[in-house]
């Protein structure tokens, strides 16, 4: 059974900040891309950032590019999103979403989600 | 940027009824689409991908087409467990989402 569990989700203030981890199991996750897509309160969905298998290719969304990284440890079975610089405008609940395919961008599992506060 | 409109935003229907949402894209984007269920409190669950193609434990009552820079998703007989909001995807040019269509009872 594929599971995707976040963590690293919190509250903290306007300019600090987080770094959201995502255990993986159930399948091989070095062959599959993986994304962080995130929901305001009461707002849709946002992809924010995705990686390749291998990790040698990451995407991000304008909204979070050079305050955002989005990395992967295989050995781990774990992909992260370091996030610098938080703003208000970050506060959403972030889902971890694995890739069809290994430079997918369509999701076929997703987390639980993890809320990340910004506020003073 | 890809921009993907919805419509409508909100929808009021029946148990039994058929449903379409449509989902237009602001340039092509090939097949590079999916349609996904999200309800509340709940992770989305993917439905669709590439258009028209089902996923794995979707009922056959929801179908996808389209092309270029308009797409459909029908509920050919809405049913209970389909109250929920739906969301396009594009995935031609990193991903945008639509900003979502809640599907009500009537």
């Amino acid at each position: 059974e594929v599971q995707l569990l976040e963590s690293g989700g919190g509250l903290v203030q306007p300019g600090g900040s987080l770094r959201l981890s995502c255990a993986a199991s159930g399948f091989t996750f070095s062959i599959y891309a993986m994304s962080w897509v995130r929901q305001a309160p009461g707002r849709g969905l946002e992809w924010v950032s995705g990686i390749s298998s291998s990790g040698g290719s990451t995407y991000y969304a304008d909204s979070v590019k050079g305050r955002f990284t989005i990395s992967r440890d295989n050995s781990k079975n774990t992909v992260y999103l370091q996030m610098n610089s938080l703003r208000t405008e970050d506060t959403a609940v972030y889902y971890c979403a694995k890739g069809r395919g290994s430079s997918s961008r369509e999701f076929d599992y997703w987390g639980q989600g993890t809320l990340v506060t910004v506020s003073s | 940027d890809i921009q993907m409109t919805q419509s409508p935003s909100t929808l009021s229907a029946s148990v039994g009824d058929r449903v379409t949402i449509t989902c237009r894209a602001s340039q092509s984007i090939d097949s590079w689409l999916a349609w996904y269920q999200q309800k509340p409190g709940k992770a989305p669950k993917l439905l669709i991908h590439d258009v028209s193609s089902l996923e794995s434990g979707v009922p056959s009552r929801f179908s996808g087409s389209g092309s270029v820079t308009e797409f459909t998703l029908t509920i050919s007989s809405l049913q209970p467990d389909d109250f929920a909001t739906y969301y396009c995807q594009q995935y031609n040019t990193f991903s945008t989402f639509g900003q979502g269509t809640k599907v009500e009872i009537k």
